[in-house]
């Protein structure tokens, strides 16, 4: 069964850091493109970034470019998202996606995670 | 980048009901388009990619068709268990930009 759990989700200050996780399991992890997928609560959903299954290749949603970065360990199965320089507007649940192609153009995401709510607050 | 848009925002049909809701994209993405499901309180689950391919699993009541800048998602007989935010997402480059939502209820 394909799973992926987050971690990482806290109260965080504006201008702070954070790291998030993701353990992946179920299915062969080095093989995947791997989303990040954020939503404010009771609000649409945001597609925040993405890692080829090489971690050769990255991309990022204009919001987030320049403060978050995305990584994987392979050897570990596990998905990371570094996000500095938060912002009120960051707050939203991030759902760790498994896309269904290893590349970077052309797969679709198949599976999700359950979430982790990071809240951007003073 | 391309932006994609859903309409309508909301609606409410009776179970039933054949339902459609239209998604479109600011510029030719082809067939790479999924839609997805979002029930209260649940994580999003895939229905439907490549425009028109369903999901192993979906119920055969769900559709989708178009290509190009032009889709739609049908569901033939709306269930009670149907209930829930459909959203479209374009998947043939990076942004991978989702639509605003749909979100239906039960009449």
């Amino acid at each position: 069964e394909v799973q992926m759990v987050e971690s990482g989700g806290v109260v965080v200050q504006p201008g702070g850091s954070l790291r998030l996780s993701c353990a992946a399991s179920g299915f062969t992890f080095d093989d995947y493109t791997m989303h990040w997928v954020r939503q404010t609560p009771g609000k649409g959903l945001e597609w925040v970034c993405l890692i080829r299954w090489d971690g050769g290749s990255t991309y990022y949603a204009d919001s987030v470019k320049g403060r978050f970065t995305i990584s994987r360990d392979n050897s570990k199965n596990s998905l990371y998202l570094q996000m500095n320089s938060l912002r009120s507007e960051d707050t939203a649940f991030y759902y760790c996606a498994k896309d269904s192609s290893g590349y970077d153009l052309g797969g679709f995401i198949d599976y999700w995670g359950q979430g982790t709510l990071v809240t951007v607050s003073s | 980048d391309i932006q994609m848009t859903q309409s309508p925002s909301s609606l409410s049909a009776s179970v039933g009901d054949s339902v459609t809701i239209t998604c479109r994209a600011s510029q030719d993405i082809n067939n790479y388009l999924a839609w997805y499901q979002q029930k209260p309180g649940k994580v999003p689950k895939l229905l439907i990619y490549a425009a028109s391919t369903l999901e192993s699993g979906v119920p055969s009541r769900f559709s989708g068709s178009g290509s190009g800048t032009d889709f739609t998602l049908t569901v033939s007989s709306l269930q009670a268990e149907d209930v829930a935010t459909y959203y479209c997402q374009k998947y043939d480059s990076a942004p991978r930009t989702f639509g605003p939502g749909t979100k239906v209820d039960i009449k």
